[in-house]
This record gives structure tokens, sequence and C-alpha cells, in this order.
């Protein structure tokens, strides 16, 4: 079964404008890793936060996690054309497994 | 480097066929699994290693088999291959920091997309 759920399922936004996306999942972890992934491609690993840390950045993402409500948000700032994609949250080291547990998936659409 | 290299890219299969899905790594990762991805879906994990010579079941190992005989490589077997496994197919390895106990993200391989007919 999937970790969790992640909210949007579908996002649609213009160039430009932040987008959000959210993840809850229902174990402890290691930690908490978002990935992109472009129609028909394979994955790429954006950000890894791990259990002690509130947030984290890098370029024109930030991650946050709230351990006590099994949550993560993605924020992606000033987004682009090229930021269409499906993104996925997964956890590592759920329950001593090294392998991820992957959510649902939002798909983002950027409107030029 | 490589980075993550699944072959084949594309495969159809009859009922009933068996066929291993190759996957290797050049970047000397400890940590490596299977995961299927079905349309519309997020991933999910069918077998994983923490290391050569050791592998472990994920959620969705049923009529699936794996061997982890060198860090490089772990190759996903299907027994007798049924249309459920219609399906794409992606390898990931990782690590932990040595000395650290901080851990990479995970690289993917490109994919195996299997029909079954």
């Amino acid at each position: 079964s999937q970790q969790g759920e992640e909210d949007p399922q579908a996002l649609s936004i213009q160039e430009g404008e932040n987008a959000t996306m959210n993840c809850s999942y229902k174990t402890s972890i290691n930690n908490l890793q978002w990935y992109r992934q472009n129609s028909g491609r394979g994955l790429v690993h954006l950000i890894l936060i791990r259990s002690n840390e509130r947030e984290k950045h890098s370029g024109r993402l930030r991650v946050t996690l709230d351990t006590s409500k099994k949550s993560s948000s993605l924020l992606i700032t000033a987004s682009r054309a090229a930021d269409t994609a499906s993104y996925f949250c997964a956890t590592d080291g759920t329950t001593g497994r090294r392998a991820l547990t992957f959510g649902s998936g939002t798909r983002l659409q950027v409107q030029p | 480097n490589a980075g993550v290299t699944q072959t084949p890219k594309f495969q159809v299969l009859k009922t009933g066929q068996s066929m291993t899905l190759q996957c290797a790594q050049d970047m000397n990762h400890e940590y490596m699994s299977w995961y299927r991805q079905d349309p519309g879906m997020g991933l999910r994990l069918i077998h994983y290693s923490v290391g050569a010579g050791i592998t472990d079941q994920g959620e969705v190992p049923n009529g699936y088999n794996v061997s982890r005989s060198t860090t490089e490589d772990f190759p996903l077997r299907l027994l007798s291959a049924a249309p459920s496994q219609t399906s794409v197919y992606f390898c990931a390895s990782s690590s932990t920091r040595p000395g650290t106990g901080v851990d990479y993200g995970y690289t993917f391989g490109s994919g195996t997309r299997l029909t079954v007919v």
C-alpha cells in the first residue's frame, strides 16, 4: 500500500506563481524525499529532509517536515513551464527498511 | 558515470513466459530496490537489498524473485508472467555517507516498460 496521500492530486498554475504540494505519511521515518517525474521518464531526486529537520531549502524549492503530524510540504517558488511534471514524496527507513515508500503524487501543470 | 542502467527499455511477453530485468549501478551504492509504477499511480516497492547477498520483500513481491551476488547488479526475475504484471519497472540505488549516517537520495534508472499479453 502507499505510504500516504498527496494533496492536491493535480495543480494548475501560471508561470511565476508558487506551487505548494502536501504529503502525509503513516509510520516513523529516517527521512522524507521529494522526486520529480516528467511524463514517461524516470524519477529525479529533488531534496531530502531528515527526521530531525523541520525545513530545508534548495534553489527554488522549500521543504518542511512536521513529524508530529506526519506531514510534509514542497513549495516551488516562481514556477516555470519546465516545472510541469508529477511530484512524489517518498519516505525512507520506514520500519528499518532501506527503500522508498511513495505517496500517490501531485501532477503539476505550469501554464506559460 | 553511467548511474543506474536498466535493460531492456521495452519488452513484450506472453503469459507464462519468464524473463529477467537487469539493473546495474556503478556508484558503489549499498542499497538497491525495484519498484513498479502502474498508470496514474505512485511507485510500489517489489524487493530491495541492503548489500550483496541480502535481499528482502517489499509491498508487492508475489511473482518476482531477486538476487544480489555483487554490489553492482540487482536483477529482477519474473517467474511466470501474467497480464497483471504489465507495468513500468524502475530500479534505484542509494547509499549512506560513510562515518556520518547521513543518507543520500536515490538514483533511478530510466525504467523498463513491460507488457504481458
